[in-house]
């Protein structure tokens, strides 16, 4: 079975600076898929950015990077020059299965003004 | 507009009573699925299908049944509604598995049972 683990609940950030969010999970394959999904108030899930397992090099887009350590199982988000409109549930997401998604419980991101 | 489309955006049930969640996306997407969202828990997949005419069951499908007749609408049924089944429910779809293409989810129901 595969796990994703977000251990801070809730975050806050000062608009224009910059936050990360961490992400731990755990699977026994090889290659896998990892998102990061914003869910804004209006509950509309959307995909932030995307990390394939075997790929080495960091995802980035715009001002959200990731930094991938596959030893360490572990995926964080980091979004820069925070927005007021960045506030919002955001979801770690595993997938090695090509069918099935495991979310993380999630992290409620606050900006301050 | 494209994309995933749910039905109804909210309901309220009362226990022991039967309701089919609507599920239709217009992008010729052969993977479909049901997910449902409890506090401090993410998203649950319940149900899944590939194709149509091919249904699987995910994490949580106790409760819940699936069909998939046409490539477009993917419908989740409660048979008998309890109040564990209190959540926000989402439909997703993709092109080939959600490994290699982005998934679109619906704007998602709010399903109270009472």
């Amino acid at each position: 079975a595969q796990t994703v683990t977000q251990s801070q609940p809730e975050m806050s950030v000062q608009e224009a600076e910059t936050v990360t969010l961490s992400c731990t999970y755990d699977t026994s394959e090889s290659d896998y898929y990892l998102f990061w999904y914003k869910q804004p108030p209006s509950r509309q899930m959307i995909l932030v950015i995307r990390q394939e397992a075997y790929k080495q090099q960091n995802a980035t887009e715009n001002r959200f990077s990731v930094n991938f350590q596959k030893a360490a199982k572990s995926f964080s988000l980091k979004i820069s020059d925070s927005q007021l409109g960045d506030a919002a549930m955001y979801f770690c997401a595993l997938n090695n299965a090509g069918n099935m998604l495991t979310f993380g419980g999630g992290t409620r991101l606050m900006v301050k003004p | 507009n494209a994309g995933v489309t749910q039905t109804p955006k909210f309901q309220v049930l009362k226990t022991g009573q039967s309701m089919t969640l609507q599920c239709a996306q217009d992008m010729n997407h052969e993977y479909m699925s049901w997910y449902r969202q409890d506090p401090g828990m993410g998203l649950r997949l319940i149900h899944y299908s590939v194709g149509a005419g091919i249904t699987d069951q995910g994490e949580v499908p106790n409760g819940y049944n699936v069909s998939r007749s046409t490539t477009e609408d993917f419908p989740l049924r409660l048979l008998s509604a309890a109040p564990s089944q209190t959540s926000v429910y989402f439909c997703a779809s993709s092109r080939r598995g959600f490994s290699a293409t982005e998934a679109f989810f619906g704007q998602g129901t709010r399903l109270t049972v009472v």
